[in-house]
């Protein structure tokens, strides 16, 4: 089955400073690979995805991630974090036709 | 992308109940997805409805307590049936959608909150 790892549990950065939230990917064959990001007392809101392409995908509120196939990564990056950033990132891979597995999650806190 | 709603948002249940929860989308979809997202943890694929056919449920999930329904292309409903304390989640439903009428991502409707006392 096709999976994805978040190796940080908490990511802490200071506003407007650079950040980056950690995802690896195990699959077989071409990955199809998401970030989405959770607000408290929200629900899931798609950022952007990689499938084929350009390695370096943007996606919405500034946010971008870059597929790397040798060290199989697929970061999220913000050059400039904002506090309003802060909720909880999960990196995803298709798995199968159309359903998704995700990553355990990873909580952004961006102080000002 | 497409426009999802869940109803309830949210709900505090007795324990030996059953809720049902209703996922509807703005436009036609083939497939719909629920989730389950327990306190603190990551989503958990639930099963796979499809209009006219028996859902497809994940290891783990059984019809018996997550019956689903799906009577068009734009409905679904989840029931947790005979809850427990250890159902208390977050249910979401999702639908793949893309440009030109492609199913390459996925989206998720606000959720239903359920706490069973």
């Amino acid at each position: 089955a096709q999976s994805v790892a978040q190796p940080e549990d908490q990511v802490n950065v200071a506003e407007g400073n650079p950040l980056t939230v950690k995802c690896t990917y195990s699959v077989s064959g071409n990955p199809y690979l998401f970030w989405y990001v959770q607000y408290p007392n929200r629900g899931l809101q798609f950022l952007l995805k990689y499938i084929t392409g350009d390695n370096l995908v943007k996606g919405s509120y500034g946010f971008e991630a870059e597929f790397n196939k040798s060290q199989t990564s697929f970061h999220l990056k913000k050059p400039s974090a904002l506090v309003s950033d802060s909720a909880l990132y999960f990196c995803a891979v298709r798995d199968g036709e159309e359903a998704l597995n995700f990553g355990k999650g990873t909580s952004l806190l961006v102080t000002p | 992308s497409a426009v999802i709603s869940q109803k309830p948002s949210r709900d505090i249940c007795q324990r030996g109940t059953s809720l049902t929860i209703q996922c509807q989308v703005d436009s036609q979809v083939t497939m719909m997805f629920w989730y389950r997202q327990q306190p603190g943890q990551s989503l958990t694929l639930i099963a796979t409805a499809n209009q006219g056919s028996e859902a497809t449920y994940e290891s783990g999930f059984v019809i018996d307590k997550f019956p689903i329904s799906r009577p068009n292309l734009t409905f679904s409903t989840l029931t947790v049936s005979n809850m427990s304390p250890e159902d208390s989640s977050i249910y979401l439903c999702s639908v793949p959608q893309g440009p030109a009428g492609g199913t390459d991502t996925q989206y998720f409707g606000p959720g239903t909150r359920l706490t069973v006392l």
